[in-house]
C-alpha cells in the first residue's frame, strides 16, 4: 500500500496567521490518465471528514479560498493563508491513485 | 441537497455479523462509486472497500484486513449501499462512514465489537 506521511502531526497557529501542512507519498501519485489523485480533508471535532481539495489543487464547492493545495509527484502541501477559529481540527491527505486509497496520519491544527 | 445517511451500527460480539446501510439522495447515485471508510476510536481514517457505479461494472474491492469477511452491495432502485460484515473482530470497532466518490460523506455509524 502507498504510505502517506504528513508533517507536522500537530500545529498551533495564531488567529490570522498562515499554516502549512506537508504530505509525502511513498510512490508517485500520477495516474495513467495523467491526473494526480491527491485530496485533502478536514475533520472538525465530532464531525465527518469534509473534502477540501481534490486532484492536488481543486477546491470543493463551498471551500474558502484561503485554503490552497499544491505539489506534484510525491510531495504535496496544504496551505491556509490566514487561519480562522473554525479551521481547528484534523487535516488528512489521501491518495486515490493506487488501490487501496490511503490517508496520512492526520495533522491536528489548533488555533490560539 | 446531498445526503448520505448510515444506519445499522451497534454492539456485536466477536464472530458476529452486522449489516450497515447508507441511504443516498441529492445526486446521481447509479454512476457513483460508493465506499465505506472507518475510523477506530481516537485514530485516523482507513478505507474499507468500494463498489463502482453501474457504468463501470459495479465491481467491488476491499482492503486486506476485511477481504473475505466484508461484502459491499448496492440497490440502485432505492439509492442505497450496504456493508455486510461477518466474522467481526474487536479490531473492527470503529465509526463507519459511507462516501460517494470521496466527495460526499455521511455522519457515520458506530460499530462496537466486544464480548
Amino acid at each position: 500500500d502507498v504510505v502517506m506521511t504528513q508533517s507536522p502531526l500537530s500545529l498551533t497557529v495564531t488567529l490570522g496567521q498562515p499554516a502549512s501542512i506537508s504530505c509525502r507519498s511513498s510512490q508517485s501519485l500520477v495516474y495513467s490518465d495523467g491526473n494526480t489523485y491527491l485530496n485533502w480533508f478536514q475533520q472538525r471535532p465530532g464531525q465527518s471528514p469534509r473534502r477540501l481539495i481534490y486532484k492536488v489543487s481543486n477546491w470543493n464547492s463551498g471551500v474558502p479560498d484561503r485554503f490552497s493545495g499544491s505539489g506534484s509527484g510525491t510531495d504535496f502541501t496544504l496551505k491556509i493563508s490566514r487561519v480562522e477559529a473554525e479551521d481547528a481540527g484534523v487535516y488528512y491527505c489521501m491518495q486515490g491513485t493506487h488501490w487501496p486509497p490511503t490517508f496520512g496520519q492526520g495533522t491536528r491544527l489548533e488555533i490560539k | 441537497e446531498v445526503q448520505l445517511v448510515e444506519s445499522g451500527g451497534g454492539l456485536v460480539k466477536p464472530g458476529g455479523s452486522l449489516r450497515l446501510s447508507c441511504a443516498a439522495s441529492g445526486f446521481t447515485f447509479t454512476n457513483a462509486w460508493m465506499s465505506w471508510v472507518r475510523q477506530a476510536p481516537g485514530k485516523g481514517l482507513e478505507w474499507v472497500g468500494r463498489i463502482k457505479g453501474k457504468t463501470d461494472g459495479g465491481t467491488t474491492d476491499y482492503v486486506a484486513p476485511v477481504n473475505g469477511r466484508f461484502t459491499i452491495s448496492r440497490d440502485d432502485s432505492i439509492n442505497t449501499v450496504y456493508l455486510q460484515m461477518n466474522s467481526l473482530k474487536t479490531e473492527d470497532t470503529a465509526v463507519y462512514y459511507c462516501t460517494a466518490d470521496s466527495r460526499y460523506w455521511g455522519q457515520g455509524t458506530l460499530v462496537t465489537v466486544s464480548s
